[in-house]
């Protein structure tokens, strides 16, 4: 089963746009929501992140808007640069250390 | 610089061979995971580590197996390579302080 999902699978935005990138969970007991952005052939690398007890957390063009009624989290890129092209993956926590991973968006961010 | 060391960026392997994929970090992190990508399935966790000698099966095991003899190492086993492990294979370590540190990956094809 897919605990966290994730749309779209692929984006493609201008540069300058604003790029727009969702995730679903089911489980309440998730109490940190990660976003790891991967560039093609490395592995992915932290970006972002917030905890439930939060809306809303920025971290410069980056920002996590949270919804915890309706078990949504999304991230926003502002001003999507070419070097954003990527792929996407959010991510919750559950007990332990342990994530569970969205299925990924690539971004494409045109010139 | 904190680092997570996969040994072989690419593998090809012929079917029915026993396949090791070695992780090694260096931040002295507790908890270490084996994660699988695959297009449109984001990352899939095979076996976790929260210390020596321990392993969990994270959602797809079937097929794997792991040892942690020692705390910065994390090998995962694929005891019989079959074609449906074609992947490319992640490993990553955590502590609570500084969340999950990736590897850059191990790009393996079973032939």
């Amino acid at each position: 089963q897919q605990q966290v999902k994730q749309s779209p699978q692929s984006l493609i935005v201008q540069k300058g746009g604003i790029s727009i990138i969702n995730c679903a969970y089911e489980n309440t007991a998730f109490d940190y929501f990660p976003w790891y952005q991967q560039f093609p052939g490395k592995g992915p690398a932290l970006l972002i992140a917030i905890r439930p007890d939060v809306s809303e957390k920025k971290e410069g063009r980056f920002t996590i808007s949270f919804n915890k009624s309706a078990k949504q989290f999304s991230l926003h890129i502002m001003d999507s640069q070419p070097g954003d092209s990527a792929t996407y993956f959010c991510a919750a926590r559950e007990e332990g250390q342990k994530l569970v991973f969205g299925q990924g968006t690539r971004l494409t961010i045109n010139p | 610089d904190v680092k997570v060391t996969q040994s072989s960026r690419y593998l090809v392997k012929r079917t029915g061979e026993k396949v090791f994929l070695e992780c090694v970090q260096d931040m002295d992190h507790e908890n270490m995971f084996w994660y699988r990508q695959d297009p449109g399935l984001g990352l899939r966790l095979i076996y976790f580590s929260y210390d020596v000698k321990m392993k969990e099966k994270g959602d797809i095991p079937e097929g794997y197996s792991v040892s942690r003899e020692k705390k910065e190492r994390f090998s995962l086993i694929l005891e019989s390579a079959s074609t449906n492990q074609t992947s490319m294979y992640l490993c990553a370590s955590s502590n609570l302080l500084y969340g999950y540190t990736f590897g850059s990956g191990t790009r393996l094809t079973v032939v």
